[in-house]
């Protein structure tokens, strides 16, 4: 992932609706990648996760797209709830290189009830 | 509650001093993370220990240094602080060197 600094893009959407966050990654070695969401004045909390052979994931609500083509990750979630409003970060990672995460800008998620 | 914790919350301190912060990583987990989080800079990657030996470093300042201990708790020491430190620490931690990383609450350290 970039880090895009200040400017965290923002989603809003309706509380009901589904949300797609996208995430565009650097490094064409990474091999595993993961959803983090960061509510105010708290840590990243671990969503989801996949590897890169896989192309897609679900869990409750969540299903993460990896297309290893473009570089390209995203997360949806199903019937978004006000509870989902947080900053969404994507982070990658080469496993064997230590495994440390390189984190994208993050995405704002706004909930309208 | 990730199970990692961090203390202090909060840290306010001045120019040119030093700190320490602590970590304690989720119950079993070897490898521990450090990130510090600016609003210019993200989520950046600091330094990783596992099982007590520094393994993989990334993006830290010489001024900074870490350590983790025989009980497996990790301190991240920053010295000769400057206003651009002023950020959100955080530490995450794994089970094996490449698990999930599953992170604190943070410390915020104020350089005034």
């Amino acid at each position: 992932g970039e880090s895009v600094g200040l400017h965290l893009p923002t989603l809003s959407v309706q509380e009901g609706d589904n949300s797609i966050i996208n995430c565009a990654y650097s490094n064409s070695a990474s091999d595993y990648f993961i959803w983090y969401k960061q509510e105010s004045g708290k840590g990243p909390q671990f969503i989801i996760d996949i590897r890169s052979n896989m192309d897609k994931r679900q869990g409750q609500r969540v299903t993460v797209l990896l297309n290893k083509t473009v570089k390209h990750l995203s997360l949806q979630i199903a019937a978004t709830q006000p509870g989902d409003s947080a900053v969404y970060f994507c982070a990658e990672s080469v496993v064997n290189a230590g495994n440390m995460l390189t984190f994208g800008g993050g995405t704002r998620l706004m909930v309208k009830p | 509650d990730s199970g990692v914790t961090q203390t202090p919350k909060h840290l306010i301190t001045a120019t040119g001093q030093r700190v320490t912060l602590r970590c304690s990583p989720r119950s079993g987990d070897l490898s521990v993370y450090w990130y510090q989080q600016s609003l210019d800079q993200g989520l950046q990657f600091l330094i990783q220990y596992y099982n007590g030996e520094e393994r993989a470093k990334g993006n830290i300042l010489e001024r900074f240094s870490a350590q983790q201990f025989p009980d497996l708790h990790s301190e991240l020491n920053l010295s000769s602080l400057e206003l651009g430190d002023s950020a959100l620490y955080f530490c995450a931690s794994s089970l094996q060197r490449i698990d999930t990383q599953y992170f604190g609450p943070g410390t915020r350290l104020t350089v005034l």
